[in-house]
């Protein structure tokens, strides 16, 4: 089944802890991007990359880092997490990053930073 | 800037009775414009696309949505609503390159 993966879909931390959120995807998908889910705000972008090895900021990538080593996974890293940064994430991939690309979307990691 | 704007956070309705979720948009050049739909505990699944071409889109389980250039909208519509059809809906514009401009997504509630 051509899916996105993302673990853990749950996670309680706290302050100053490194985590890392995984994304997985079994389509050969290019193009991956991470986006956060605020109430009232709907999703936001916080990384996007193109293929391996390139990578770029969205419009609210302080206080993470991805990295592509491989074209399946694209994980997320909160290095020092806060409490800024419980959200709901949420790990998508399409076959190219043209705007008219549909995403697959991963089922979420709810984040609570204590 | 490029925006999206959702102006109902609820949106109500019996079912069978048909259902309207309201969005506008703000892009520079020709848009490209995307519902998705959100279910609990689940991820954002695809539900329309307007690229080019007929005003009218149809998507899937029975909804559509209307391109109006004029009023810069792209309002999703089902003529007769589902119980199932309850969840949060995201409309998202495309203006360019990399990246999809959500809306703040208006949760559909259908009453039996």
């Amino acid at each position: 089944e051509a899916q996105v993966t993302q673990n853990p879909r749950y996670l309680i931390t706290v302050t100053g802890k490194k985590l890392t959120v995984t994304c997985s995807q079994n389509m050969n998908h290019e193009y991956m991007s991470w986006y956060r889910q605020d109430p009232g705000l709907g999703l936001r972008q916080i990384y996007y990359s193109m293929n391996v090895e390139v990578t770029d900021k969205g419009d609210v990538p302080e206080g993470y880092k991805v990295s592509r080593k491989e074209k399946r996974n694209f994980p997320l890293i909160l290095e020092s997490p806060s409490p800024n940064q419980t959200s709901l994430y949420f790990c998508a991939s399409s076959r190219s990053g043209s705007g008219a690309n549909v995403l697959t979307f991963g089922a979420g990691s709810r984040l609570t930073v204590l | 800037a490029q925006s999206v704007a959702q102006p109902e956070d609820q949106v109500n309705v019996a079912e069978g009775n048909p259902l309207t979720v309201k969005c506008t948009y703000s892009v520079s050049g020709n848009p490209y414009l995307f519902w998705y739909v959100q279910y609990p505990n689940r991820g954002l699944q695809f539900l329309l696309k307007y690229i080019t071409g007929d005003n009218l889109v149809k998507g899937s389980y029975g909804f559509e949505a209307e391109f109006n250039k004029s009023q810069t909208s792209f309002h999703l519509k089902k003529p007769s609503a589902l119980v199932s059809d309850s969840a949060l809906y995201f409309c998202a514009s495309s203006g360019g390159y990399n990246k999809l401009i959500f809306g703040a997504g208006t949760r559909l509630a259908v009453h039996p």
